[in-house]
């Protein structure tokens, strides 16, 4: 099993402040995908990024995939609370005949007004 | 339309205990998958369906198992319940089983606690 790991764990900001979260793994992926997870419901994909050194925007979300494509990094600026939630990092891993996604711990965070 | 929908929601039973969990994929969807979340946890694959078969089995004991039937629903099953089965179990659908072009979409969970 590959395995990501997140970081911070938790994190707790004000609206409007900036912030990135990590995800990194000693091994080499070929893509990674970022979601978000809000309390009660699924987890909802945000990006996948696939090349190495690639750059995804969203809005003020900003994804990046490590040049190894080792790691990966989420940076919003400007949070807002309805950024809120779970943010988790996944890796493809594949199988036989199928595939399955390992997902790191998350990152958990809060933006309060 | 539609997204992937799960039932029960919740769901409270006792240690040795049996369970079903069911899962429709969104229309078109011929993949199915089963996670396992654990509070604090990110997801853990447990299986995944294509086409009625078996396509990837995670690293769980053979009390937990699954089907998909024709119409592209399916079923975890999960046997002599212990308390670590506690969980939010989430099922994901997607067009086709393999990875390129075919994102997964979660419903909502089913929240096991065994008691």
């Amino acid at each position: 099993t590959q395995l990501l790991e997140q970081s911070p764990q938790f994190l707790s900001i004000q609206e409007g402040e900036n912030l990135t979260v990590y995800c990194n793994s000693s091994s080499v992926f070929s893509s990674l995908q970022w979601y978000r997870q809000e309390p009660g419901e699924g987890p909802v994909l945000l990006v996948t990024v696939v090349t190495g050194g690639e750059v995804k925007k969203l809005k003020r979300l900003t994804f990046q995939f490590g040049d190894a494509r080792k790691d990966s990094s989420l940076h919003i600026t400007a949070a807002q609370p309805g950024d809120t939630g779970l943010y988790l990092c996944a890796g493809h891993s594949p199988l036989n005949s199928g595939y399955a996604l390992n997902f790191g711990k998350g990152t958990s965070l809060l933006v309060t007004p | 339309d539609a997204g992937v929908t799960q039932s029960p929601t919740h769901l409270i039973k006792t240690r040795g205990q049996h369970v079903t969990l069911r899962c429709s994929p969104i229309s078109g969807h011929k993949s199915v998958s089963w996670y396992q979340q654990v509070l604090g946890q990110g997801p853990q694959f447990i299986f995944q369906y294509y086409e009625k078969e078996e396509r990837g089995r995670g690293n769980f004991p053979d009390r937990f198992s699954a089907r998909q039937f024709p119409n592209y629903s399916s079923e975890l099953n999960v046997n002599a319940l212990l308390l670590g089965d506690s969980a939010l179990y989430l099922c994901a659908s997607s067009l086709s089983g393999t990875y390129y072009n075919s994102p997964l979409h979660f419903g909502n969970g089913t929240r096991l606690t065994v008691t």
